[in-house]
């Protein structure tokens, strides 16, 4: 089975300022990774994803996160936060390959709301 | 960009109604969709996996009688809430995969309240 805890359901900051919204997962097979982004009453919009190569994945709007197999993370970050970036976020993983090829299993989610 | 519409984005039905929600990829051929509920200030849970022509596959505990999923063609998928009660109530959100690719785009969801 697969799961994935993103570890905090709530992230305050402040504008202008670094923010980092964690996720660890676990699998027994290899997996692809995924962060989306949900703004209120809207669907799901991709920001990143690792399928393989380098761990460091840069993503739209100014996103990027790095996996770290031996530590099953894949941890989003952002140098520098806009009131624009308040919503909730999803990591996401899926498995590589097999039978369940293209099923996503999303963890709970963090909403991020960023201050003035 | 690849792009799935999904109508309608709100709906409010009577309880024992039935109620359509479909999902239609615009500019690219989805082989396979998938739909999911999301309850409230919680994450998405998968309800079932369809591919175009065939019968979909629903997750453990999801009642496939009560939730129809049709996939006729390769852009558009339907999920049928039939005789609907207040506990359907939820966010249900669709997403594509577009073919030959490892590609998933997400509909903007529908909000069904069932009173």
């Amino acid at each position: 089975a697969q799961s994935v805890t993103q570890l905090d359901s709530q992230v305050p900051v402040f504008e202008e300022a670094p923010v980092e919204l964690r996720c660890n997962y676990s699998s027994s097979v290899s997996v692809y990774l995924f962060w989306y982004v949900q703004y209120p009453n809207q669907g799901l919009q991709l920001l990143l994803k690792y399928l393989s190569g380098s761990t460091l994945v840069k993503g739209i709007n100014g996103f990027e996160a790095e996996f770290n197999k031996s530590q099953t993370s894949f941890h989003l970050r952002k140098p520098s936060v806009h009131i624009s970036d308040t919503a909730e976020y999803f990591c996401a993983i899926s498995n590589a390959g097999g039978t369940s090829y293209g099923k996503l299993t999303f963890g709970q989610g963090t909403i991020l709301t960023v201050h003035p | 960009g690849a792009v799935v519409s999904q109508h309608p984005s709100r709906v409010i039905c009577k309880s024992g109604t039935s109620v359509k929600i479909e999902c239609r990829s615009l500019d690219f051929q989805a082989t396979t969709m998938f739909w999911y509920r999301q309850f409230p200030k919680k994450s998405l849970m998968l309800m079932a996996t369809s591919n175009e022509g065939s019968k979909a596959t629903y997750e453990q505990g999801v009642e496939k009688d009560k939730f129809l999923i049709n996939h006729a063609s390769l852009t558009l998928s339907t999920l049928t809430v039939t005789s609907a009660h207040p506990e359907d109530s939820s966010f249900y959100i669709c997403s594509a995969r577009e073919a030959g690719t490892y590609g998933y785009t997400f509909g903007s969801g529908t909000r069904l309240t069932v009173v």
